[in-house]
């Protein structure tokens, strides 16, 4: 089985500051796993994916993510945020072959001027 | 480059109305996806089809909600009668390999009042 958490419904910063949205998973084989965003009005967009190999994944939009097995984690960051990175972001797993992701219930990332 | 074109993009309608959402995948699929989306449940998925085929369609609320894919670049979700509580945005994605990520349209947004 294979399941996904994310840490907070909402998440504020400043902009120009770091953006930390918290992904944790369960999955008993090694998963693939996704970052999404979706902006107002708009399906979802894939940020990055993690697939076996390097751990640290860069995306799209400067946003970058680190899969740590050990934390069974896959965090997404972003060194500096812009008015524009305000959206919704939904961590997605894929494993055991399935071809069906488990989506988490997805982070707003509000942004401050 | 897969795409998936959904229409309308907007349905108001009447309670006990029939409504049909249609999706039209662009190319590079074998698995086409139907979600839903609400603020209070989240991304939830209703049906799914592989090659045409509809799979798993455990995710289809009631007998009112019915999908079908007569052939690789057309879909459609239909709900008969439609009620208050089916209000949503409905999405339309695909996918291909196990790795890969989905391809979402931009979504229909249903109001029924």
């Amino acid at each position: 089985a294979q399941s996904v958490t994310q840490l907070g419904s909402h998440v504020s910063v400043s902009e120009g500051a770091l953006v930390l949205l918290r992904c944790n998973y369960s999955s008993s084989v090694p998963p693939y796993l996704f970052w999404y965003v979706q902006y107002p009005n708009q399906g979802l967009q894939l940020l990055l994916k993690y697939t076996s190999a390097a751990t640290l994944v860069k995306g799209i939009n400067g946003f970058e993510a680190e899969f740590k097995k050990s934390e069974t984690s896959f965090h997404l960051t972003k060194p500096s945020a812009h008015m524009r990175d305000a959206a919704e972001y939904f961590c997605a797993v894929k494993s055991g072959g399935s071809y069906i992701p488990t989506f988490g219930r997805g982070t707003s990332l509000i942004v401050h001027p | 480059d897969a795409g998936v074109i959904q229409s309308p993009r907007h349905e108001v309608t009447e309670m006990g109305q029939e409504v049909t959402l249609r999706c039209k995948p662009i190319s590079g699929h074998d698995y086409l996806f139907w979600y839903r989306q609400t603020m209070m449940r989240g991304l939830e998925l209703l049906i799914y089809f592989n090659n045409n085929v509809p799979i798993d369609d455990s995710g289809m609320p009631e007998d009112r909600f019915s999908a079908k894919m007569p052939n690789a670049s057309f879909s459609t979700l239909k709900i008969q009668p439609s009620e208050p509580r089916d209000s949503a945005v409905y999405f339309c994605a695909i996918g291909s390999s196990y790795n890969s990520p989905l391809h979402f349209g931009n979504g229909t947004r249903l109001t029924v009042t």
